[in-house]
């Protein structure tokens, strides 16, 4: 079974300040996949950023990093230098059947 | 190939009928998704193909869902005999792999009045 759980049901971040939003997983797989998705208002859901299990190192996409600790099943998403266009809901997703997480809504403020 | 469809968009539909979703997934693609999620919440695995192969449905909230995938192309998911409780969006989703990016659809909001 996976399991897939956020904590933060909402965060909030002043603009071109970082934020770090938190994610932790169960899965009974060895090999397995991670993945960040983001959902803008009413549009459809976006890959922000993936990570590969047996990596050790932390998966890198422009301001989007990942803090990937396996032995503690936890993904994190750290988002720097906030911009406006990222307030959306953000979507933690782990393993083969790509379960997800409850999601944490992202307010940037101005 | 302009990515994942699904349709309709919308569904309206009286309770205790039966509806059917259509998704046609990016077509080099040969895993399909499908979710349900509810306003503010996260999307709900229901099953999951690879080609034509249902590779996982016990996570398919009752015997009233079904889902095909035949020659492993388009698929489907039908709700019989509806309940108020079944309103949601349905999302479909498509990748080359489990290890890829899967690509959405728009999803179809189902309201069962």
């Amino acid at each position: 079974a996976q399991t897939v759980t956020q904590s933060q049901p909402e965060m909030s971040v002043q603009e071109a300040e970082t934020v770090t939003l938190s994610c932790t997983y169960d899965t009974s797989e060895s090999d397995y996949y991670l993945f960040w998705y983001k959902q803008p208002p009413s549009r459809q859901m976006i890959l922000v950023i993936r990570q590969e299990a047996y990596k050790q190192q932390n998966a890198t996409e422009n301001r989007f990093s990942v803090n990937f600790q396996k032995a503690a099943k936890s993904f994190s998403l750290k988002i720097s230098d906030s911009q406006l266009g990222d307030a959306a809901m953000y979507f933690c997703a782990a393993g083969n059947m790509l379960t997800f997480g409850g999601g944490t809504r992202l307010m940037v403020k101005p | 190939d302009t990515g994942v469809s699904q349709d309709p968009r919308h569904k309206i539909t009286k309770r205790g009928q039966n509806v059917t979703f259509r998704c046609d997934p990016i077509s080099e693609h040969n895993r399909l998704y499908w979710y349900r999620q509810t306003l503010g919440q996260g999307p709900e695995f229901l099953t999951y193909f690879q080609n034509e192969a249902q590779l996982e449905k016990s996570r398919l909230l009752s015997d009233r869902f079904s889902a095909e995938r035949p020659k492993g192309s388009f698929s489907t998911l039908e709700i019989q005999r509806t309940e108020q409780g079944d309103s949601a969006m349905y999302l479909c989703a498509s990748s080359n792999s489990e290890d890829t990016e899967a690509f959405f659809g728009q999803g179809t909001r189902l309201t069962v009045v």
